[in-house]
């Protein structure tokens, strides 16, 4: 069955300090795969989108990958700030099609300490 | 640019009630869908709309939800009868088209408790 995994545990790091997040996949071929990020009682923000054929895409503090081979994207936050903290959540679009959706992981909490 | 509107923020209802939730999504996205999060979990799609046209509800609980886009602008999302497992928080989104890699425009929710 299709399955999208996200770091099981809370990530806690210190200030200053790159954060790393996971987004596995099985039985999915997606074609664009998105990262939100979701501040409590809230909804999500969107941040980032890479496609199929990009290895990589950067935007200011922020840099995601994508192995399709692996079915694995990292999202990174360097030179992290306590205003970082908040649920990161990658999407899956499973198709090219004009039908496209986006599918969620769970994704994962992350806490930036002063 | 206005975002995406939701009323009500909160809703606290017994089981067996009913209950709807309105959206307003960002003037000139012809998608607009809606998601249920239960506590701890990634939202997940309930409908997805393209104008007033459905392009996905495989995955709404058509015996008791139901939903509409009458002008293909704003939407309403009803329950009826709720259940103790329907509490969750209730997002509306919006997008420019129904294309692959879309982005994703969010409202704050409906949080929905049933009792």
């Amino acid at each position: 069955s299709q399955k999208i995994e996200q770091n099981s545990e809370a990530l806690n790091i210190q200030e200053g300090k790159t954060a790393t997040l996971t987004c596995n996949y099985t039985n999915y071929s997606p074609a664009y795969l998105q990262w939100y990020r979701q501040d409590p009682g809230r909804g999500p923000v969107f941040l980032l989108l890479i496609r199929e054929n990009e290895k990589e895409k950067r935007k200011e503090r922020l840099k995601v990958t994508f192995d399709t081979t692996l079915k694995q994207s990292l999202f990174h936050i360097t030179a992290s700030q306590p205003a970082d903290s908040a649920t990161y959540l990658c999407a899956l679009d499973s198709t090219n099609t004009n039908a496209g959706k986006s599918t969620f992981g769970d994704g994962t909490t992350l806490t930036v300490k002063p | 640019e206005a975002g995406v509107a939701q009323s009500p923020r909160y809703k606290i209802i017994e089981k067996r009630q009913s209950v709807a939730f309105w959206c307003n999504p960002i003037s000139g996205h012809a998608t607009l869908y809606w998601y249920q999060q239960i506590l701890g979990q990634g939202p997940k799609l309930l409908i997805q709309f393209q104008n007033n046209g459905v392009v996905d509800d495989s995955q709404l609980p058509k015996d008791r939800f139901s939903a509409e886009r009458l002008k293909g602008v704003d939407s309403t999302l009803k329950i009826q009868p709720a259940k103790l497992e329907d509490s969750a928080v209730y997002l509306c989104a919006s997008s420019l088209s129904a294309g692959g890699g879309e982005k994703l425009f969010f409202g704050s929710g409906t949080q929905l408790s049933v009792l």
